[in-house]
């Protein structure tokens, strides 16, 4: 069946530093991935996406590579800021016969230390 | 464009009773899917309304009940509420047009006693 792996968190960095959160994920055909953001006491709000093998999403700094060859789409940031403290989703969506839905990985709590 | 809204924000029911979330989707979409995320977890799919049907449910028992009303609106019923019930529960609606991109609704936070 469909699913998605992220690592484990929390993950604490200091101001400025490199972030990476891996994502890798499980599904027939080609689903499209996304990363989702949620802030505490807010529901979740669309980061970034790809929808095709190659495509690279980028927002505020944040960017995330379909890799079809690793079943990957790792979450990358140069330079972090405290206000990216949240929890972040990995997430996969397939259509099928019309419908869909999305299958999300469990997060990572990402805290960034000033 | 307010996007997408849920009420009651909070809610604190007891073992048994019933609930009933609303759910206000984003202007212009007309598919509704719902969320269950508890604690510490991702999002788990409950089920999605098109056309004010269940088009799609996913593992959750039938105490889990949904409508869609006209004007794309949904509500989400739980029966026989069990403290394993406790969760946020999310809605995100999505335009007509071929697309795989949802928006979320900021959650109504459903506490068991």
């Amino acid at each position: 069946g469909n699913s998605v792996t992220q690592m484990e968190g929390p993950v604490t960095l200091s101001e400025e530093a490199f972030l990476t959160i891996n994502c890798t994920y499980t599904a027939t055909g080609y689903p499209s991935l996304f990363w989702y953001v949620q802030y505490p006491g807010e529901g979740l709000q669309l980061l970034l996406k790809a929808t095709k093998a190659d495509d690279k999403g980028s927002n505020k700094g944040f960017e995330a590579t379909y890799r079809k060859e690793t079943t990957s789409f790792h979450l990358e940031k140069g330079s972090v800021q405290v206000s990216d403290s949240a929890v972040y989703f990995c997430a996969l969506s397939r259509t099928t016969s019309g419908t869909y839905k999305y299958i999300f990985g469990t997060g990572t709590r990402l805290k960034v230390l000033a | 464009d307010a996007g997408v809204t849920q009420s009651p924000t909070h809610l604190i029911k007891t073992r048994g009773q019933q609930v009933t979330l609303r759910c206000s989707p984003k202007s212009g979409h007309d598919t509704v899917s719902w969320y269950q995320q508890a604690l510490g977890q991702g999002p788990q799919f409950i089920f999605q309304y098109y056309e004010e049907e269940e088009r799609q449910r996913g593992n959750f028992p039938d105490r889990f009940s949904g409508h869609q009303f006209p004007n794309y609106s949904s509500e989400l019923n739980v029966n026989a509420l069990l403290l394993g019930d406790s969760a946020l529960y999310l809605c995100a609606s999505s335009p007509p047009t071929a697309s795989t991109e949802a928006f979320f609704g900021q959650g109504t936070r459903l506490t068991v006693v």
